[in-house]
């Protein structure tokens, strides 16, 4: 149980387009969400926290208007990243936290490795 | 500011040691804490969780100990193995300010060779 998948594993796109990365709990509702990015030898940071239905509350020095965040169902959030940059490559894990308190174990996924030209 | 750093950076043994990666914590404000394995350009592989009010999980040939008065936690990896080659990463869930969120450390950088 508690397995979290993403789509896509890989992503290359052009600089200015934009890209959507899914992240789907398979076996449990997830009431929260995380997102995080890790560059090469560095290690995760968190970039915002979805909560299902509500806006996303994003860490500070993260662009709201750069990296869009849905999470529209309990079982799904997405993140777009909008007019990608070649900074912007990185790689990008999300996480679901079942509902309850707030010190529940979050599961992670296999990550999406975005690389922009 | 809840600040994650894990000691040493990076670790290379011969296979069958016993050894000790290091992570402390500077608010002991927290929930629980998480060691992970990471393999080059993969996800997270979740080893140990240990709540608060505990003071060491294992599994198999992982021991994982936590003191959260002083700000830290060990893994303690009994006879190691090339297989255990990966990175390894720390992570405190906060409690407080950081109410519910994952800091991790920068992760030890472990080779066994054989």
């Amino acid at each position: 149980g508690a397995v979290v998948s993403q789509h896509p594993s890989r992503v290359i796109c052009k600089s200015g387009t934009s890209v959507k990365i899914e992240c789907r709990s398979l076996d449990f509702q997830a009431t929260t969400m995380f997102w995080y990015r890790q560059f090469p030898k560095q290690s995760l940071m968190l970039m915002a926290t979805s909560n299902e239905g509500s806006k996303a509350t994003y860490e500070q020095g993260v662009e709201k208007d750069k990296f869009l965040i849905n999470h529209a169902s309990l079982t799904l959030s997405t993140l777009t990243v909008t007019s990608a940059h070649p900074e912007d490559s990185s790689f990008y894990i999300c996480s679901a936290k079942p509902p309850g308190l707030a010190y529940n174990e979050q599961f992670f996924g296999p990550g999406t490795r975005l690389t922009v030209l | 500011k809840q600040e994650v750093t894990q000691i040493p950076a990076a670790l290379s043994v011969p296979e069958g040691e016993n050894l000790v990666l290091n992570c402390s914590f500077t608010d002991s404000a927290i929930y629980n804490l998480q060691w992970f394995r990471q393999d080059p350009g993969k996800g997270l592989t979740s080893l140990l969780l240990i709540q608060s009010s505990q003071r060491e999980q294992t599994s198999g040939r992982l021991n994982a100990s936590l003191d959260k008065s002083s700000g830290r936690s060990t893994l303690y990896i009994a006879a190691s193995q090339p297989g255990d080659s990966a990175t390894y990463l720390c992570a405190v869930k906060g409690g407080g300010t950081s109410y519910g969120k994952l800091t991790f450390g920068q992760g030890t950088i472990l080779t066994v060779h054989p």
